[in-house]
């Protein structure tokens, strides 16, 4: 069975300061990445993907991608509240040659005033 | 663009019956996938559909199926309703099987 392990949380951080969410997978075939945010109530909406080694930023968002230690990581900067929410990283497997993205359980992120 | 969207967004039904859901993909995408969110799953991956023939199956009983149109729009039906199904449907659709997704609102179905 192909797995995506994410930390449950709660994550708990203050304000401004920054906010580190990890990912490992257990596919060493896979080949892209993505971190989705879900707001209570809401559908996940996409926040970034990666495919290469290395890292990747987009704003106060930088996603971190190591396949060697199939580890993928996001660093949000400068935590604003409306950052809490529950943060899913998925990755898109192959599976039996047909990919599919398996997604982590979740980490919920909350952002302290 | 639009995006995804499903329908309808809300359902209550009882125990043995049967439901279908529908999603309409974003313009040009041609891949729909179905999830169902619960609090202690999270999202589990139900099928994907690629130009009408399903790629992927997740692991759920034969009572959810699904199928896709030519115009990419899709539908998921889940027979014989149980407690346990009552969960958050979400359709999310990309234009290749290698590209990313984008999820719908979503159906919350409430099986009493």
């Amino acid at each position: 069975q192909k797995e995506v392990e994410q930390n449950s949380g709660p994550l708990s951080v203050p304000e401004g300061a920054i906010a580190s969410l990890n990912c490992t997978y257990s596919d060493r075939g896979s080949q892209s990445f993505f971190w989705y945010r879900q707001y209570s109530g809401k559908s996940p909406e996409l926040i970034m993907f990666i495919y290469s080694n290395g890292d990747k930023e987009d704003g106060r968002f930088t996603a971190q991608l190591n396949k060697a230690s199939q580890y993928v990581s996001l660093l949000i900067r400068d935590s604003q509240p409306s950052d809490s929410a529950t943060y899913l990283c998925a990755v898109n497997e192959a599976d039996f040659g047909n990919e599919k993205l398996t997604f982590g359980t979740g980490t919920r992120l909350t952002i302290i005033p | 663009k639009a995006g995804v969207t499903q329908t309808p967004r809300y359902l209550i039904k009882t125990r043995g019956q049967q439901v279908t859901l529908s999603c309409s993909p974003i313009s040009g995408h041609r891949s729909v996938s179905w999830y169902q969110q619960t609090p202690g799953q999270g999202l589990q991956f139900l099928f994907e559909y690629f130009s009408e023939t399903q790629r992927n199956k997740g692991n759920f009983p034969g009572r959810f199926s699904g199928r896709q149109f030519s115009n990419s729009r899709s539908e998921m039906n889940v027979s014989t309703l149980e407690l346990g199904d009552s969960a958050l449907y979400l359709c999310a659709s990309r234009t290749g099987l290698q590209e990313t997704q984008y999820f719908g609102p979503g159906t919350r179905l409430l099986v009493l």
